[in-house]
């Protein structure tokens, strides 16, 4: 059973455009919500993260934003560089149940010059 | 100076086989995991150690047994390869178990794993 889903399963992006990934859950559990970046030949690295009593939360360019009602967050990239291809994974996890993280299956972010 | 690091990182072997990968990391980080990632890029955990102890254990087939010789270190040895066993195996640590914020994972560069 997928618990994270995620879409789209990949984006084209102009430099300098917005890239918009979204993920939904069904886990009522989950409190901790991470996206994770990850470079060919590489391992995934953290990106930004959410709890869910704040609605958005913003790092530099990247903003999450939060719908708790819903089940749903997402990751927005402003200002998409070429340098922000990379495949882009949300997960979850419930930090009192064993602190497993369930990823989504993953959008391969291409930004175009 | 690397973080969390893996070796082998390429291993291409024969089903039948049984293989070795090795993690260890120089964190000082209490937990290590190893998650696998197939060809479609789904990332699944397999198991999680917190100082030495096995906390995490999906169901993942015994013929991948985890060792932990001291909490820097998280081996993951495969018996019996098979074809479906192919994958990117990442180890991965934490400080502590629980995720927040101020508690990331922090993952190696994986080790990728052919059996032919």
């Amino acid at each position: 059973q997928q618990q994270v889903k995620q879409s789209p399963q990949s984006l084209i992006v102009q430099k300098g455009g917005i890239s918009i990934i979204n993920c939904a859950y069904e886990n009522t559990a989950f409190d901790y919500f991470p996206w994770y970046q990850q470079f060919p030949g590489k391992g995934p690295a953290l990106l930004i993260a959410i709890r869910p009593d704040v609605s958005e939360k913003k790092e530099g360019r990247f903003t999450i934003s939060f719908n708790k009602s819903a089940k749903q967050f997402s990751l927005h990239i402003m200002d998409s560089q070429p340098g922000d291809s990379a495949t882009y994974f949300c997960a979850a996890t419930n930090t009192g149940g064993g602190n497993k993280l369930t990823f989504g299956t993953g959008t391969q972010l291409k930004v175009e010059l | 100076d690397t973080a969390v690091s893996q070796t082998p990182k390429y291993l291409v072997t024969q089903m039948g086989n049984d293989k070795s990968i090795k993690c260890e990391q120089n964190l000082g980080h209490d937990t290590m995991y190893w998650y696998k990632q197939d060809s479609k890029k789904f990332l699944k955990i397999m198991f999680s150690y917190n100082n030495k102890e096995l906390i995490i254990n999906e169901t993942v087939p015994n013929r991948f047994s985890p060792k932990s010789p001291d909490k820097a270190h998280l081996n993951l040895h495969i018996n019996s390869l098979e074809l479906g066993d192919s994958a990117v195996y990442f180890c991965a640590s934490s400080q502590f178990q629980a995720l927040s914020s101020g508690n990331t994972i922090y993952f190696g560069e994986g080790s990728w794993l052919t059996v032919v």
